[in-house]
């Protein structure tokens, strides 16, 4: 079974407009980490934002949002008011453990983010 | 947050050569280095955790004599894929171990092999 899964291949936004990134994942480990990254077309992976499996909150940086819903396994991003330098693919991603057993992340699919003027 | 470099950023060599790959972390004691290997427009596979000062950790699947992995300080992995074959072809990326939720990567190598 795969741990993460992304089951948009493709999304299309407006510029302005507000887009949601679906991620679910799979662990039975209570200690855990999910994580979104932004690939554009050069490569490099940016980092976006991250949620600890214990926290409270849903975590938010800037534009970005995380919707965590812990009991449906799902970590879906949240980006509001889309602009053209969104366009990029996006990686969801998991580390199982806690942060300091340095095990790899494991990433999901990923999907492609178009956004339009 | 940690800064890693890799060199070369795009290399193009015949199939048959060898090419290494060099990933440094440039502020950062890095004592594990991921190696992870990405097709286009598909997502990334981790290859091999490299260990400082021990033997790489591959996954399954990874041919560890075709892919070596060098961790030989806290600052520098290196990444040789041997005999490479046009099937080598593909866009490599090291990163760091988790530092304070996040892991850190480099820009990447981008193999041709013709």
């Amino acid at each position: 079974a795969q741990k993460i899964t992304q089951t948009q291949p493709g999304m299309f936004v407006q510029e302005k407009e507000a887009v949601t990134l679906d991620c679910t994942y799979d662990t039975s480990d209570p200690s855990y980490g999910l994580f979104w990254y932004k690939q554009p077309s050069s490569g490099e992976m940016i980092f976006l934002i991250y949620q600890g499996s214990y926290d409270q909150q849903n975590a938010t940086e800037g534009r970005y949002s995380l919707n965590f819903q812990k009991a449906r396994k799902s970590a879906n991003l949240v980006i509001s008011a889309s602009q053209l330098g969104d366009s990029a693919m996006y990686f969801c991603a998991m580390r199982e453990g806690p942060s300091q057993a340095g095990t790899a992340l494991i990433f999901g699919k990923g999907t492609t983010l178009s956004v339009s003027s | 947050g940690a800064v890693v470099s890799q060199h070369p950023s795009r290399v193009i060599c015949k199939s048959g050569t060898s090419v290494k790959i060099e990933c440094r972390s440039l502020d950062f004691q890095a004592t594990t280095m991921f190696w992870y290997r990405q097709f286009p427009k598909q997502s990334l596979m981790l290859m091999a955790t490299s260990n400082e000062g021990s033997k790489a950790t591959y996954e399954q699947g990874v041919e560890k004599d075709k892919f070596l992995i060098n961790h030989a300080s806290l600052t520098l992995s290196t990444l040789t894929v041997t005999s490479a074959h046009p099937e080598d072809s593909s866009f490599y990326i090291c990163s760091t171990q988790v530092v304070d939720n996040e892991q850190f990567f480099g820009p990447g190598t981008r193999l041709t092999v013709l």
